[in-house]
């Protein structure tokens, strides 16, 4: 069976600093993968989706960047956060034919202060 | 811009009766609708996937989809205060890009 880590599970970070959340599924090959930001009282904003190695397609712009290193690793990075940073990020993936559903990881909760 | 709805309650409904969760959405090319459910806390988890017109049912769930009326719902039977979440409604036009999601219904199940 399928199985979608993330980690670190919190994370409380000053203004200013770099950021690296990563992302990992097991159980299954060249998945569709997708990064989501869910702010307090926001609902669900797509940030980054790739559909292969190499491959990242930016939804909202913004100081956050995305890579896909590896066919089942997904990270999450920013050079300088902001405030506006803050919330509940979550990763996902699905199976590649497109439209298909979505399975969530536990999700990174960072605090920026 | 693709849209979707949810009345972000909180909808309280008695242990045992019916709840019904209502979505609408903007964009008359979607193809796929998701129901997920989430703790407060916690990632969303899937409850419900629907992709032609009518009803869906999966045990105490039954999704329902009008096209025509871009109009999406989840009826849970028999609540239990397990039930108690976020109700999160997604959907997607069948590519490869994300889901959008509703800001989600809160649901309270009282005992």
């Amino acid at each position: 069976s399928q199985t979608i880590h993330q980690w670190p599970a919190t994370l409380v970070q000053p203004v200013g600093s770099p950021l690296s959340l990563e992302c990992t599924v097991e159980g299954t090959s060249n998945p569709n993968l997708y990064w989501y930001r869910q702010a307090a009282g926001r609902g669900l904003q797509l940030l980054f989706y790739s559909i292969g190695i190499g491959q990242i397609s930016s939804e909202v712009p913004q100081n956050l960047s995305a890579s896909r290193p590896q066919d089942r690793q997904f990270i999450l990075s920013s050079k300088k956060l902001l405030l506006s940073d803050s919330g509940f990020y979550l990763c996902a993936w699905s199976v590649t034919r497109g439209g298909e559903t979505q399975y969530f990881g536990p999700g990174t909760r960072l605090l920026v202060l | 811009q693709k849209e979707v709805e949810q009345n972000s309650g909180p909808l309280s409904v008695p242990e045992g009766a019916i709840a019904s969760l209502n979505c609408t959405y903007s964009d008359r090319g979607s193809q796929s609708f998701f129901w997920y459910r989430q703790y407060s806390g916690k990632s969303p988890e899937l409850i419900m996937s629907i992709y032609s017109n009518g009803d869906k049912e999966d045990g105490r769930f039954t999704a329902q989809l009008n096209k025509a009326s871009q109009y999406v719902s989840l009826l849970i039977r028999d609540s239990q205060p397990s039930d108690s979440a976020t109700y999160l409604c997604a959907v997607s036009g069948g590519g490869a890009d994300g889901l959008t999601f509703g800001k989600g219904t809160h649901l309270i199940i009282q005992p």
